[in-house]
């Protein structure tokens, strides 16, 4: 069965700092797609990134990057020189090729950062 | 803004009744998602629809059922509500049936409050 950890339920830095939020997955599928959600104060869930299982490249997005280490099963997620507004709660997950697209879903890292 | 719209926003009802949400998905997306996000449960994946056809199925109770309709939009209807069933509703869709597990965007959310 897959499964998503983040350890990580609540990270504060104040701005400026980087911070890195911690993904872990489980799954028995040689194919398979990591994903990483933002949840504002507003509630919305906001796509970040998605990422298949056969492609180990970091990637970056201005301040955004993540780190994807099949050897670990983590995908991590790290901030550059953080702002107030990424704070959130945000969620890693996994879809398996043979389960189709359902996502399971961390328990999330609230990230408070202030200024 | 995903594109993906839900209504209500949030609704407020009493055990033992009947509600149903609304979404209407990202213009020619053909799969709509629905996922609870409860504080004890975290986000799960309740079911799938594609094109009208349900397409997977999670943990979602004998008590909802779901339909998709030729226009595409989608119904989750709740049934003899209990109070463990206040949770947040999402939506969320993606273009394709899902076997190439690609990104989902999702709606605001509908809240729901059982009294």
């Amino acid at each position: 069965a897959q499964k998503v950890t983040q350890a990580q339920t609540e990270i504060s830095v104040v701005e400026k700092e980087d911070v890195t939020l911690d993904c872990v997955y489980e799954t028995r599928d040689t194919t398979y797609y990591l994903f990483w959600y933002k949840q504002p104060p507003s509630g919305e869930l906001v796509f970040l990134i998605r990422r298949n299982s056969f492609d180990e490249q970091n990637e970056i997005s201005g301040r955004y990057s993540w780190n994807f280490q099949k050897s670990t099963s983590s995908f991590n997620f790290t901030i550059t020189a953080s702002q107030v507004v990424d704070s959130a709660v945000y969620f890693c997950a996994l879809s398996e090729a043979r389960a189709g697209n359902m996502l399971t879903f961390g328990g999330g890292t609230r990230l408070m950062v202030k200024p | 803004d995903s594109g993906v719209t839900q209504t209500p926003k949030h609704l407020i009802t009493a055990t033992g009744q009947r509600v149903t949400l609304r979404c209407s998905p990202r213009s020619g997306d053909l799969s709509v998602y629905w996922y609870q996000q409860s504080l004890d449960q975290g986000l799960q994946f309740l079911i799938q629809y594609y094109n009208g056809e349900e397409r997977a199925k999670g943990n979602i109770l004998e008590r909802f059922s779901a339909q998709q309709f030729p226009d595409l939009h989608s119904e989750l209807n709740l049934s003899s509500l209990e109070l463990g069933d206040s949770a947040l509703y999402f939506c969320a869709s993606s273009a394709t049936s899902g076997d190439d597990n690609n990104e989902q965007f999702f709606g605001p959310g509908t809240r729901l409050t059982v009294l």
